[in-house]
C-alpha cells in the first residue's frame, strides 16, 4: 500500500532563517506531488505541484521554493522566512494514471515563524 | 482564488442526527471531491463525484451534484461523535486540470454525544 511521510511535524523558526520541509511517498511510482498551505480555519492554498523529477509548477508568487530531486521526494524550502510564512503545510500525492486528481495527504507540518 | 464555498461554516448536532453540508463553485468542473480533516491532521479523501453523475453513496455518506446550479451537498446520516471534523469540498476545474484542485474554506462539524 502507498504511504506518505512528511517531516518535521512541528517547527518554530525565527524570521530570516531558512526552511526545509521534506515529503516522501512509498509504494507508488511517478506520482504527482503537491505542497499546500492552510491558514488557521481556512481552506487549502496550492503552492507547488510536480509531475516529474525536476518539474515544478508554482501557483503563487512567494518566499518559498520547491524541488523534486527524486521521483518520490518533494522538498519545500525558503532561504529567509517571513512572519507570513507561518501556517500548516501539507504534502500530497495523486496517481497520474487515474486522472481524477484524488489526493492523498501527509500529516502536515506546522510552522511558526517568530 | 476560492472556487468552492461551503456552508454552513460551522454545524453542531447531536449523535444520531443527519448532517448536511453544501458547496458552491464558480467554474465548470471535471469532478468534485469531499475531504475530511481531523483537527491538526492531514486531509482524508471521502468521495468523488464526476460531472456527469448526480448522486453517489459511500456507507453513511451521500453526495449530490447539480452542475446547473454549480453546487454539491454532502449528507452524513446517523452521525457519530467520531464524525467531528472539518469537511472540505474540492473541485477539479476543466480549465485547470486535475493538478489544480481548488479547496473551499470548509465546514466544521461538531457531533455531541
Amino acid at each position: 500500500s502507498q504511504t506518505i511521510h512528511q517531516w518535521p511535524a512541528t517547527l518554530v523558526q525565527p524570521v530570516g532563517s531558512p526552511l526545509s520541509l521534506e515529503c516522501t511517498v512509498e509504494g507508488t511510482s511517478n506520482p504527482n506531488l503537491y505542497w499546500y498551505r492552510q491558514a488557521a480555519g481556512r481552506g487549502l492554498q496550492l503552492l507547488f505541484y510536480s509531475v516529474g523529477i525536476g518539474q515544478i509548477s508554482s501557483e503563487v508568487p512567494q518566499n518559498l521554493s520547491a524541488s523534486r530531486p527524486q521521483d518520490r521526494q518533494f522538498i519545500l524550502s525558503s532561504k529567509k522566512l517571513l512572519l507570513s510564512d507561518s501556517g500548516f503545510y501539507l504534502c500530497a500525492w495523486s496517481a497520474r494514471a487515474t486522472g481524477t486528481g484524488e489526493l492523498f495527504f501527509g500529516e502536515g507540518s506546522r510552522l511558526t515563524v517568530l | 482564488s476560492q472556487q468552492g464555498e461551503e456552508d454552513p461554516q460551522a454545524l453542531s448536532i447531536q449523535e444520531g442526527e443527519n448532517a448536511t453540508m453544501n458547496c458552491s463553485y464558480k467554474t465548470s468542473i471535471n469532478n468534485l471531491q469531499w475531504y475530511r480533516q481531523n483537527s491538526g491532521r492531514g486531509l482524508v479523501h471521502l468521495i468523488l463525484i464526476r460531472s456527469n453523475e448526480r448522486e453517489k453513496h459511500s456507507g453513511r455518506l451521500r453526495v449530490t451534484l447539480d452542475t446547473s446550479k454549480k453546487s454539491s451537498s454532502l449528507l452524513i446520516t446517523a452521525s457519530r461523535a467520531a464524525d467531528t471534523a472539518s469537511y472540505f469540498c474540492a473541485t477539479a476545474p476543466i480549465s485547470g486540470g486535475y493538478n489544480k484542485l481548488i479547496f473551499g474554506a470548509g465546514t466544521r462539524l461538531a457531533v455531541h454525544p
